[in-house]
């Protein structure tokens, strides 16, 4: 069982619609969360952090379960630009900054 | 800043060959990582540096060497090149200190072994 594990997609939807990604997490020791954001041929880039209270950022909203181990992404009004890869990543504790990634969601926002 | 830098963009190597795959950052980041990204399996981490001097394996470190004698520097070494390691290879860096500290990604480099 991989140790972050999320729905591969793709999930096609239209521009202006909600769509909602979720992730698990095995590892009860994981001390931080993320979602990254991979165009395709690209580097992944932090889309945004996600702390226990849950965080917005304009049309992003991402929540934390711990209890759970569970991580969900919200993008709401959806564009073509939004067309992507969404990444699941967890920083496990200690020292170091190793990120555990998930395999990813494919997204394709259609016209 | 030119952020995370990574060459060459794209290799083709020959079963055996070995290489250096170079990777530079300008941000004064202390850490520094080697990742692989293959389709079905995410990114993987190979080796890790927390800072000049200090290097790590990660969760696939077989088949390569790092080494870190600069802040700035974090090369990658294949020793001899397998079909295997046919991949997508991504440098990050970021700082040390807290835990959401934002890892910055280099642009890749395409691998084929042959």
């Amino acid at each position: 069982r991989k140790e972050v594990e999320q729905d591969p997609g793709p999930f096609n939807v239209p521009e202006g619609a909600t769509v909602a990604f979720n992730c698990t997490y095995s590892n009860s020791a994981s001390q931080s969360f993320f979602w990254y954001r991979q165009d395709c041929r690209k580097e992944p880039k932090l889309l945004m952090s996600v702390y226990s209270s849950g965080n917005e950022d304009g049309r992003f909203t991402a929540q934390l379960n711990r209890a759970s181990q569970y991580i969900s992404l919200l993008i709401r009004d959806s564009k073509l630009s939004d067309s992507a890869t969404y990444l699941c990543v967890v920083k496990r504790g200690g020292a170091t900054n190793k990120l555990i990634f998930g395999t990813g969601t494919l997204l394709a926002v259609q016209p | 800043n030119a952020g995370v830098t990574q060459t060459p963009k794209f290799q083709v190597l020959k079963t055996g060959q070995s290489m250096t795959l170079q990777c530079a950052q300008d941000m004064n980041h202390e850490y520094m990582s080697w990742y692989r990204q293959d389709p079905g399996m995410g990114l993987r981490l190979i080796h890790y540096s927390v800072g000049a001097g200090i290097t790590d394996q990660g969760e696939v470190p077989n088949g390569y060497n790092v080494s870190r004698s600069t802040t700035e520097d974090f090369p990658l070494r294949l020793l001899s090149a397998a079909p295997s390691q046919t991949s997508v290879y991504f440098c990050a860096s970021s700082l040390a200190g807290s835990s959401y500290n934002e890892q910055f990604f280099g642009p890749g480099t395409r691998l084929t072994v042959l």
